[in-house]
């Protein structure tokens, strides 16, 4: 029930293009899920987050698409660039609990 | 404003031998986290901490002990080291467990040989 499952593995994309990452969970106590992108040898850092109330939240070219009933969500990377290249994860989390992280998106986009 | 920060960014450790990863925040957060990235894994909780001594485990604490005496510091010690502690260690922060994402430091890189 604390897995978060992250698809796919990796992905290519041409510059431009829409990069789709999905996640799906199982716990119905998560309520806050949060995007973090991490550059090679750097940490993860917060990218983008959302709460269950709303279906989608957009912040520039990122957005989050949120689907209760299914238990799924996914990170939408519009126009992307060659900068977005790096691996995204996915988490899950809630007051009271510890994140639980996906296995992480390795996203190269091509110039 | 330093953000969360680890040292040493690399280490190489012989088997058996001990060492301590540092952990140092600025920001006033109560809750205080190590993980451990390995490749194609994710990222995996090991020790963490919801204030200034009080720390529990995580997913993996096998091998790991953290101690937490003050809100800024948070340093996870190897004891014996094995092979299989080679990974990418970083520490993390947050304002609470609610409503707010992590701060992450930028990481220890450790092999054990």
């Amino acid at each position: 029930q604390q897995q978060v499952k992250q698809s796919p593995q990796s992905l290519i994309v041409q510059k431009g293009g829409i990069s789709i990452i999905n996640c799906a969970y199982e716990n119905t106590a998560f309520d806050y899920f949060p995007w973090y992108q991490q550059f090679p040898g750097k940490g993860p850092a917060l990218l983008i987050a959302i709460r269950p109330d709303v279906s989608e939240k957009k912040e520039g070219r990122f957005t989050i698409s949120f689907n209760k009933s299914a238990k799924q969500f996914s990170l939408h990377i519009m126009d992307s660039q060659p900068g977005d290249s790096a691996t995204y994860f996915c988490a899950a989390g809630g007051y009271g609990q510890n994140f639980v992280f996906g296995p992480g998106t390795r996203l190269s986009v091509l110039p | 404003n330093a953000g969360v920060t680890q040292t040493p960014k690399f280490r190489i450790l012989k088997i058996g031998q001990s060492m301590t990863l540092q952990c140092t925040q600025d920001m006033n957060h109560n809750y205080m986290y190590w993980y451990r990235q390995d490749p194609g894994m994710g990222l995996k909780l090991i020790y963490y901490s919801v204030g200034a001594g009080i720390t529990d485990k995580g997913e993996v604490p096998n091998g790991y002990n953290v101690s937490r005496s003050t809100t800024e510091d948070f340093p996870l010690r190897l004891e014996l080291a094995a092979p299989s502690q080679t990974s990418v260690y970083f520490c993390a922060s947050s304002y609470s467990t609610d409503n707010y994402g992590y701060t992450f430091g930028s990481g220890t890189r450790l092999t054990v040989v």
